[in-house]
C-alpha cells in the first residue's frame, strides 16, 4: 500500500476554506484515495473517496491530479466543529479486503 | 441503522483477568475489524474478518484472541495483557470488499493495570 505524507497540524478560522493536501508519490494504478475524520475519542468517520479528477459531496470536494501523486481535501466554511484529525488513505482497489492503513493524520484546529 | 456499538465503553483490568470486548452492527455488513488505537497515534488494523471468517491477522499477539460468532457480532478476547496493551480498540464493519466505506464504532477504552 502506497505511503502518504500530510502536514501534522493546520490552524484557521470559522468561515474560511480548508486545503488539506496529502502526497502518495508511490500511489498504483489501482489504488483509490480516501479520506477519514476523527474527534477524540470517537471512531474515525467516512468523509470521502475518489481516483481521479474531482469528487464532491455534501461534507468535501477531493481534487486529485492527473498524475495522481498527491491529492487535496477541501473543506468549505470550516466551523469549530470541523477541528479534527483528518486521515488520507490510499488502497488498493484490487485487493479482496477492506484494509486500510492509517497516515499520521493531520490535525485540523479551528479557531473563532 | 447506521450504527456499529461497542461494549463496555470503558473497561480496566489487572494482568491476569480474562475480559472481553464487543462489538454489534445491523447493517448487513460481512467484514467486520478490530483497530488498536494509542493516544495521539492513527489506529492500527488488528484483524479482519469477511463473512465470519478470520481474513488478516495483522501478527497480533496470542493474548488477543478474535471471534466472530455470526454475521452481527464480533468479539475480542482479552488474556493476560500486558500494561502496554492499553488503548483504545476500535470496531468497524463495511460491505465486503477494497473500497467501501468502514463504519467506526466509538471504542472501548482500556486500562491494563
Amino acid at each position: 500500500l502506497a505511503k502518504t505524507t500530510q502536514p501534522i497540524s493546520m490552524d484557521s478560522y470559522e468561515g474560511q476554506e480548508v486545503n488539506i493536501t496529502c502526497s502518495h508519490n508511490n500511489i498504483a494504478t489501482n489504488d483509490y484515495i480516501t479520506w477519514y475524520q476523527q474527534f477524540p475519542s470517537q471512531g474515525p468517520r467516512f468523509i470521502i473517496q475518489g481516483y481521479k479528477t474531482k469528487v464532491t459531496n455534501e461534507v468535501a470536494s477531493l481534487f486529485i491530479p492527473a498524475d495522481r501523486k498527491s491529492s487535496t481535501l477541501s473543506l468549505p466554511r470550516v466551523s469549530l466543529s470541523d477541528t479534527a484529525v483528518y486521515y488520507c488513505l490510499v488502497g488498493d482497489r484490487s485487493s479482496n479486503t477492506g484494509k486500510l492503513i492509517f497516515g499520521q493524520g493531520t490535525t485540523l484546529q479551528v479557531k473563532p | 441503522d447506521t450504527e456499529v456499538t461497542q461494549t463496555p465503553k470503558h473497561l480496566v483490568m489487572g494482568m491476569t483477568n480474562k475480559k472481553s470486548l464487543k462489538c454489534e452492527q445491523h447493517m448487513g455488513h460481512r467484514a467486520m475489524y478490530w483497530y488498536k488505537q494509542k493516544a495521539k497515534k492513527p489506529p492500527e488494523l488488528m484483524f479482519v474478518y469477511s463473512y465470519e471468517k478470520l481474513s488478516i491477522n495483522e501478527s497480533v499477539p496470542s493474548r488477543f484472541s478474535p471471534e466472530c460468532p455470526n454475521s452481527s457480532l464480533l468479539n475480542l478476547h482479552l488474556h493476560a495483557l500486558q500494561p502496554e496493551d492499553s488503548a483504545l480498540y476500535l470496531c468497524a464493519s463495511s460491505q465486503v470488499g477494497p473500497t467501501n466505506e468502514q463504519f467506526f464504532g466509538p471504542g472501548t477504552r482500556l486500562t491494563v493495570l
